[in-house]
């Protein structure tokens, strides 16, 4: 699977936007990009995912670059709650690796009031 | 709500005692659920696949007489931490993915902390 590249922490006031970025150059065309978060002390949520089209869900937002080398994960009205470490991962559903996602360091977003 | 549960949340042990943990599927059927590890301040790292009806596979690095895994059901694998030791204290999360759904969900996570 690809790697990505996120950056290590990121602020946010509370009610506004965060966009989160995250850079796959190496995506493959049948590779996903999910996003998930972690926050403190309990396991991982799925926020969301996509292939090549923009995604949306009652959670975020996922937009991905035409080539497919870069997306960003929006929370358009960020809580103090959204406080956690999100994640990108570059994915390939199926196949013998089905569900054996690798997590890199992720974003610390912190939400502030 | 969840759709994966662990039991218990949170172990104490005595160096040199076996700890098991449950994970569960709730309101679905899995096959395969993963075991990850994650030490303070680190990253999730993948320590097994758990395959129903076949033995598990470990990645590169875990003990796999250390840390059994057994799928007992299509709803329930099992991870026991043999002869624990204090470097074995860590978060230990599985997690399943959900045929057709392309999701995987992660359970709420066990701290296993060993004296």
């Amino acid at each position: 699977d690809a790697k990505t590249t996120q950056p290590p922490s990121m602020d946010c006031a509370e009610g506004r936007a965060a966009n989160l970025p995250c850079n796959h150059s190496t995506i493959s065309g049948n590779e996903y990009v999910y996003w998930y978060r972690q926050i403190h002390s309990q396991g991982p949520q799925y926020i969301i995912h996509g292939l090549k089209n923009n995604e949306t869900n009652e959670m975020a937002s996922l937009i991905i670059t035409e080539d497919r080398k870069s997306s960003t994960l929006i929370l358009p009205h960020a809580t103090l709650r959204d406080t956690a470490v999100y994640y990108c991962i570059v994915f390939r559903a199926g196949g013998t690796s089905y569900g054996k996602l690798t997590f890199g360091q992720g974003t610390i977003l912190t939400v502030h009031p | 709500g969840a759709v994966v549960s662990q039991h218990p949340s949170w172990v104490i042990c005595k160096s040199g005692t076996s700890v098991k943990i449950e994970c569960r599927s709730l309101d679905f059927q899995a096959t395969t659920m993963f075991w990850y590890r994650q030490f303070p301040k680190q990253s999730l790292m993948l320590m097994a696949t758990s395959n129903e009806g076949s033995k598990a596979t470990y990645e590169q690095g875990v003990e796999k007489d250390k840390f059994l895994i057994n799928h007992a059901s299509l709803t329930l694998s099992t991870l026991t931490v043999t002869s624990a030791h204090p470097e074995d204290s860590s978060f230990y999360i599985c997690s399943a993915p959900r045929t057709g759904m392309e999701t995987q969900y992660f359970g709420p996570g066990t701290r296993l902390l060993v004296l």
